[in-house]
């Protein structure tokens, strides 16, 4: 199995709607990271969590971090076609930022 | 300037050649990585570059063989690939505070015939 593993695998919403996806890990994390990617080109930095229950929005994009710190959850506002893309969460193994390692990833497709 | 260069954007290459991909950046970034993305899977680490030397190895074939040669630019030089080492190759740096903080190209689509 995945260290990372997140849900749903894809999601198809229609403009206007809110949208949850999940990042679980099978360990404690010393931080998490969510990234986003357009099909086929590189990945564009989000936000960062790092303690227990913080919480961190930009624009119509919040993510939290569980207080055992083992489940994070990212979610949309009011979805736009420009938030169309993969959506990874990631991780270090060592806390030192030698062994940085992605989630699953989640597609995320919305039909204006 | 938030920008990390890859070049070529398309490479397709037989088993016996050579060949280079480039990466480059101007955000005084002192860490270093490159990625190989297959489809729909995540971005693989390969290798980490600190201070231009290199950190971390993730257990790559010696068929890659990456190359700092100053602190802007990041080569991965390519000898006898294999047609399962066709993916997206992704060039990533960050300041070495915050390594999980990474900027990333665009990414070189290589495809080995």
């Amino acid at each position: 199995s995945q260290e990372l593993e997140q849900s749903p695998q894809s999601l198809i919403v229609q403009e206007g709607k809110n949208l949850t996806i999940n990042c679980t890990s099978s360990k404690t994390l010393y931080g998490l990271y969510w990234y986003k990617q357009k099909y086929g080109e590189g990945l564009i930095f989000l936000m960062m969590l790092q303690k227990g229950g913080e919480e961190k929005s930009h624009e119509k994009i919040t993510a939290k971090l569980d207080e055992k710190k083992q489940q994070s959850s990212l979610h949309i506002t009011a979805s736009q076609p420009s938030h169309a893309g993969i959506y990874l969460c990631g991780a270090d193994r060592s806390g030192t930022g030698n062994q940085f390692y992605f989630g699953t990833g989640t597609s995320l497709t919305v039909i204006p | 300037d938030t920008e990390v260069t890859q070049t070529p954007k398309h490479l397709v290459m037989g088993m016996t050649n050579k060949k280079s991909l480039k990466c480059e950046q101007h955000m005084g970034h002192r860490a270093m990585y490159w990625y190989k993305q297959k489809a729909k899977k995540p971005p693989e680490l390969m290798f980490v570059y600190s201070y231009e030397k290199l950190s971390i190895n993730e257990s790559v074939p010696s068929r890659f063989s990456p190359e700092c040669p100053n602190s802007s630019l990041l080569n991965l030089h390519l000898h006898a690939l294999q047609p399962e080492d066709s993916a997206l190759y992704l060039c990533a740096s960050s300041h070495l505070s915050a390594k999980n903080i990474q900027y990333f190209g665009a990414g070189t689509r290589l495809s080995v015939l």
